[in-house]
């Protein structure tokens, strides 16, 4: 199993662009979500998904778009991007039953907005 | 609001040390408390805590939750450069949304 694929590593946009970051799972989990992680804070949750065509926001959701297809995609896309969203982004994923689930993150990628 | 409070931010100890994590919350569905060690790339995982007063270990970390006051503590015995790292404290609510503290630096000097 490759585990948690996230694409590209690195990115750099200018302000305004559009980009989409990239997420797969080959462990048929259920729960796919996106973090973002900035300088002296933990993750905070963008968005999450329990399964196929179920999205919902998490808690810094504004300017990111995210959609669930397949099992195993979860893409993450900047609408118009920010230097706010400079970042780095985690994909993680989980199964969504059990008394308690440990989650699986991505190597992250990390997103620079001049 | 849903918060983890880690303490301290950071600290800076000598191979060999003892060093002792706080990790403090208040989430409405507590479903399990995790904690992770990220090295500049992705968390990795190192404990999940479901039930107070059980010790977990792992080598020379051990955690242990309180439920009632609501805290959980990372023990490092025998410290090593190689436990140089964040570590990150999250509680898990039902739904599996996790919320993260800020984590705590912690450098070991040789």
């Amino acid at each position: 199993n490759a585990g948690v694929t996230q694409t590209p590593k690195f990115q750099v946009l200018k302000t305004g662009q559009s980009m989409t970051l990239q997420c797969a799972q080959d462990m048929n989990h259920e729960y796919m979500s996106w973090y973002r992680q900035d300088p002296g804070m933990g993750l905070r949750l963008i968005h999450y998904s329990v399964g196929a065509g179920i999205t919902d926001q998490g808690e810094v959701p504004n300017g990111y778009n995210v959609s669930r297809s397949t099992t195993e995609d979860f893409p993450l896309r900047l609408l118009s991007a920010a230097p706010s969203q400079t970042s780095v982004y985690f994909c993680a994923s989980s199964l969504d039953r059990g008394p308690s689930v440990e989650q699986y993150f991505g190597p992250g990628t990390r997103l620079t907005v001049t | 609001e849903d918060k983890v409070v880690q303490s301290p931010l950071s600290l800076v100890v000598h191979e060999g040390d003892t060093v002792t994590l706080n990790c403090s919350y208040e989430v409405t569905n507590f479903r399990s408390l995790l904690w992770y060690k990220q090295e500049k790339k992705a968390p990795t995982f190192l404990f999940m805590l479901t039930s107070s007063g059980i010790e977990k270990k792992s080598g020379r970390l051990s955690s242990i939750l309180d439920k009632k006051e609501l805290f959980s503590i990372l023990n490092i015995t025998a410290t090593q450069t190689g436990d140089s790292a964040v570590y990150l404290c999250a509680v898990q609510e039902y739904g599996n949304k996790l919320v993260f503290g800020a984590g705590t630096i912690l450098r070991v000097k040789s």
